[in-house]
């Protein structure tokens, strides 16, 4: 099931600097996005979402990019921080998924180096 | 702020015998979840739940699991008679209401079977 992708396995960046978290999906019925964060021996956290009637969702150093034609999602941190190497999931739901089932990228490790 | 927890944080099983796991979702919320995830691959959906009825259900949520909301607070995995394949984190998640609402993880439980 390659739905939803995130190409890079894992990402460094030094502190102080952006991180941009890519993730692609391929069905055009997904019409909301979410990312995760997820620290070794803890569920995933909710971080931030975008609804595919918009293009860009933005909470404090976190924004959320969503571009429909190309099918392409990003999520970009800024300035990063030690505190935010974790791994990141991407996630969509389907606007017909009466079970409201979440479907899951890959994940990529982020290491912000001080 | 409240959260989603899970007992046990470790499982250790033989394979044949039966294992639950248990959930206490956010008290408000209507969506409860399973997902799991095998080392080193994705995050992957098992069932949802919601108004004391699956609601969806993935091909690996077969005839030897089940799910069950005994009381007001609990939530429970049961899988009936465990494989070496079974062996993975198991999260529980719920959420206030369906498609577009985040979900909210707990811990997990690993479970790993012998």
């Amino acid at each position: 099931d390659q739905q939803v992708k995130q190409n890079s396995p894992s990402l460094s960046v030094q502190e102080g600097r952006i991180s941009i978290l890519n993730c692609d999906y391929t069905n055009s019925m997904f019409d909301y996005f979410l990312w995760y964060k997820k620290y070794p021996a803890e569920g995933p956290t909710f971080l931030i979402s975008i609804s595919s009637i918009k293009d860009k969702n933005e909470d404090g150093r976190f924004t959320v990019f969503l571009n429909k034609s190309a099918k392409h999602l990003s999520l970009h941190i800024v300035p990063s921080q030690p505190g935010d190497s974790a791994v990141y999931f991407c996630a969509v739901y389907r606007n017909n998924n009466a079970g409201n089932m979440l479907t899951f990228g890959g994940g990529t490790r982020l290491m912000v180096k001080p | 702020e409240p959260e989603v927890t899970q007992t046990p944080s470790h499982q250790v099983t033989q394979m044949g015998q039966e294992v639950i796991l248990r959930c206490v979702p956010i008290s408000n919320h209507l969506y409860f979840y399973w997902y799991r995830q095998i080392l080193g691959q994705k995050v992957e959906f098992l069932v949802s739940f919601y108004n004391n009825e699956i609601s969806e259900k993935s091909e690996i949520f077969d005839d030897q699991f089940s799910v069950e909301r005994p009381d007001g607070s609990n939530f429970t995995l049961k899988i009936r008679s465990t494989k070496l394949e079974d062996s993975a984190m198991y999260f529980c998640a719920s959420s206030v209401r369906g498609v577009g609402s985040p979900l909210h993880f707990g811990n997990g439980t690993r479970l790993t079977v012998t």
